[in-house]
């Protein structure tokens, strides 16, 4: 069965520094997608970033960047000059490309923005 | 465009009592989902389905049932409520053949069972 794992249940970064968030995955399978949400104190979930397994290019959208190692089944976030309203829950998902279409969630990373 | 909507968004229920949770897409979305969310326990999946008349188990499915009579609407059911399912619920919904598709989520149901 796949499983996701981040290891760290929060993380704290000063207001326009670098954090990066850590999340590994298990999986047999080699056609796959990764993914980074976002959910803030609204409880809304938001599709920060994602990763298509057979791209060896790391995703980036604006400040988001992911560093993608397949071999190592390591999918971390980067998050550059990081701003007040990243304050936020992460969570890493991951779904299966071809079949049971379930979507995978970590236990999800608490991240503080300090001022 | 309303998205996915979740009724109720509040709901405080009594140990034994039954009740059911509405999910509701209007984005012609062929599968659905049901998680709930815990501290420090993530999202997990509840049951989910891959289309109208279909679903299937997730990691947490004991205790719920599930229903996908219309291709729009997936109801999360409480036969016999306990406290262990006092949680955040969310409804989350894809469409088909695009599994790198963003996932629409519901704005959660938050249930208390005393």
């Amino acid at each position: 069965a796949q499983t996701v794992t981040q290891s760290q249940p929060e993380m704290s970064v000063q207001e326009a520094e670098t954090v990066t968030l850590s999340c590994t995955y298990d999986t047999s399978e080699s056609d796959y997608y990764l993914f980074w949400y976002k959910q803030p104190p609204s409880r809304q979930m938001i599709l920060v970033i994602r990763q298509e397994a057979y791209k060896q290019q790391n995703a980036t959208e604006n400040r988001f960047s992911v560093n993608f190692q397949k071999a190592a089944k390591s999918f971390s976030l980067k998050i550059s000059d990081s701003q007040l309203g990243d304050a936020a829950m992460y969570f890493c998902a991951y779904r299966y490309m071809n079949r049971d279409d379930k979507i995978i969630f970590g236990k999800g990373t608490r991240l503080h923005i300090l001022p | 465009n309303a998205g996915v909507t979740q009724t109720p968004k509040f709901r405080v229920l009594k140990t034994g009592q039954s009740m059911t949770l509405l999910c509701a897409q209007d984005m012609n979305h062929e599968y659905m989902y049901w998680y709930r969310q815990d501290p420090g326990m993530g999202l997990r999946l509840i049951h989910y389905s891959v289309g109208e008349g279909t679903t299937a188990k997730g990691e947490v499915p004991d205790g719920y049932n599930v229903s996908r009579l219309k291709k729009q609407n997936f109801l999360l059911g409480l036969e016999s409520a306990a406290p262990s399912q006092t949680s955040v619920y969310f409804c989350a919904s894809t469409p088909p053949g695009r599994p790198g598709a963003e996932a629409f989520f519901g704005q959660g149901t938050r249930l208390t069972v005393v």
